[in-house]
């Protein structure tokens, strides 16, 4: 079992539609992060959490430590935001730990 | 806009030739990642440094690849020799510390042949 689980591992949805995509974690982590990787290869790092929740223009990300839970969540959904999102745990001073993402297309 | 640079972009080789890839990481982040992205095993984490000092380069295969950083604006790693299976993009990124936001460069996109 990874430690770190994404689901859904494909999402297609209309635009418009309010998106969620699902991390679930195994271990103790000290932060979480979500990574946007476009269709070009190009990674972007969104959002860096260790608890609550945090907002960046249509995006929002939340995270639940004691079930070892967060969400990534799109309002408003656009095709330009069809890419990969992965999910990554970090643990005090060890590296990365990074879910297999989830590719989101959205549909014009 | 400070960013992350990466040469070269693409690189397709022989099995068996040299390649070193570079990476610039932004001025005044004290950690440099290496990273490896395959179809197969998606992100693996190859190595890391803080200060330039590495810390973990448990994902490198040992007996053909290395990575250095000679100062603090230059990260190498060499695959000496290439083999098939190395063909992967090859990210590096920077950042403050482990726990913090990394920031990644375009990456490498390596074809042995």
């Amino acid at each position: 079992k990874n430690e770190v689980e994404q689901s859904p591992q494909n999402l297609t949805a209309q635009e418009g539609e309010f998106i969620t995509i699902n991390c679930s974690y195994s271990v103790g982590i000290s932060a979480l992060h979500w990574l946007q990787q476009h269709p070009g290869g190009g990674i972007v790092s969104l959002f860096m959490l260790s608890s609550g929740k945090k907002k960046h223009g249509r995006l929002i990300a939340t995270i639940n430590i004691q079930e070892k839970h967060s969400s990534l969540h799109i309002t408003a959904s656009h095709p330009r935001d069809s890419a990969v999102y992965i999910c990554a745990v970090s643990r005090g001073n060890e590296k990365l730990t990074f879910g297999t993402g989830t590719r989101l297309t959205i549909i014009p | 806009d400070a960013r992350v640079t990466q040469t070269p972009r693409d690189k397709v080789t022989e099995m068996g030739q040299e390649v070193t890839m570079r990476c610039q990481p932004i001025l005044g982040h004290n950690t440099v990642f290496w990273y490896r992205q395959t179809m197969m095993q998606g992100l693996e984490l190859l190595a890391y440094f803080r200060n330039r000092a590495p810390l973990d380069d448990s994902g490198m295969p040992k007996d053909r690849f290395s990575a250095e950083m000679p100062d603090a604006t230059l990260a190498t790693l060499k695959i000496q020799p290439s083999e098939p299976r190395d063909s992967a993009v090859y990210f590096c990124a920077s950042g403050l510390g482990l726990g913090e936001t990394q920031y990644f460069g375009p990456g490498t996109r390596l074809l042995v042949l």
